[in-house]
């Protein structure tokens, strides 16, 4: 199974917004609705911040939102703040018990 | 709270094999299956494949066959990877990760385990 297809980079400044892509196939992320998003800061673990699309694990700001259309997954980080600069990955549930990450996108805070 | 602690880092010489393991605490172990994942430096995150708690039945991603084996000590509430015959490209960060909804998405992780390949 091939990985997800991401931008390898977006930028915003402060209070802006920023929203990356995560392209796949109707074979997974078209196919289910099991499209999750992780932030990862340099040095330290992947920190799940939407799961199903849509929903958000308590704790993570209502900032992030996700969404689905076709076989496109995209996270919007509003109001972008300092510490939101981080690695961004997707994954998609794709059937037969396997999952398939995106290949990550680095967002800079300008 | 619930939580993933793994073993510490490694260093390994060419052909040898590594064992890393993934302690859960705060909930009951044989409820959720267990991901592995692997971050080769400055690369992306990749899906090794994960294993059924319950059944100890293990699921490989391509690529991650072979090499690769996923264990358990219930009895711990311990996970383990063992890597074989390792060869430089091992060199990664390696996490544990929970399952979440049957295995569609993954949520608490560990802190990673760093092994590396140099003669």
């Amino acid at each position: 199974q091939s990985a997800l297809t991401q931008p390898p980079s977006a930028s915003g400044s402060p209070g802006q917004s920023v929203t990356i892509s995560c392209t796949g196939t109707s074979s997974d992320v078209g196919g289910y609705n099991y499209v999750s998003w992780y932030q990862q800061h340099p040095g330290k673990a992947p920190k799940l911040m939407i799961y199903e699309v849509t929903k958000r694990p308590s704790g993570v700001p209502d900032r992030f939102s996700g969404s689905k259309s076709g076989n496109t997954a995209s996270l919007t980080v509003s109001g972008l703040q300092a510490e939101d600069e981080a690695d961004y990955y997707c994954t998609s549930y794709g059937g037969s018990s396997n999952l398939v990450f995106g290949g990550g996108t680095k967002v800079t805070v300008l | 709270q619930v939580q993933l602690v793994q073993s510490g880092s490694e260093l390994r010489k060419p052909g040898a094999s590594v064992k890393v393991s993934c302690k859960a605490s705060g909930y009951t172990f044989t409820t959720y299956g267990m991901n592995w994942v692997r971050q080769a430096p400055g690369q992306g995150l990749e899906w090794m494949g994960w294993i059924d708690t319950n059944t100890g039945t293990p699921t490989h991603a391509q690529g991650f066959t072979g090499r690769f084996v996923f264990s358990l000590d219930t009895s711990l509430s311990t996970a383990y990877l063992q890597i074989s015959s390792l060869k430089a490209e091992d060199t990664a960060v390696y996490y544990c990760a929970r399952e979440l909804l049957g295995g569609r998405s993954i949520d608490i992780w560990g802190q990673g385990t760093t092994v590396t390949v140099s003669s």
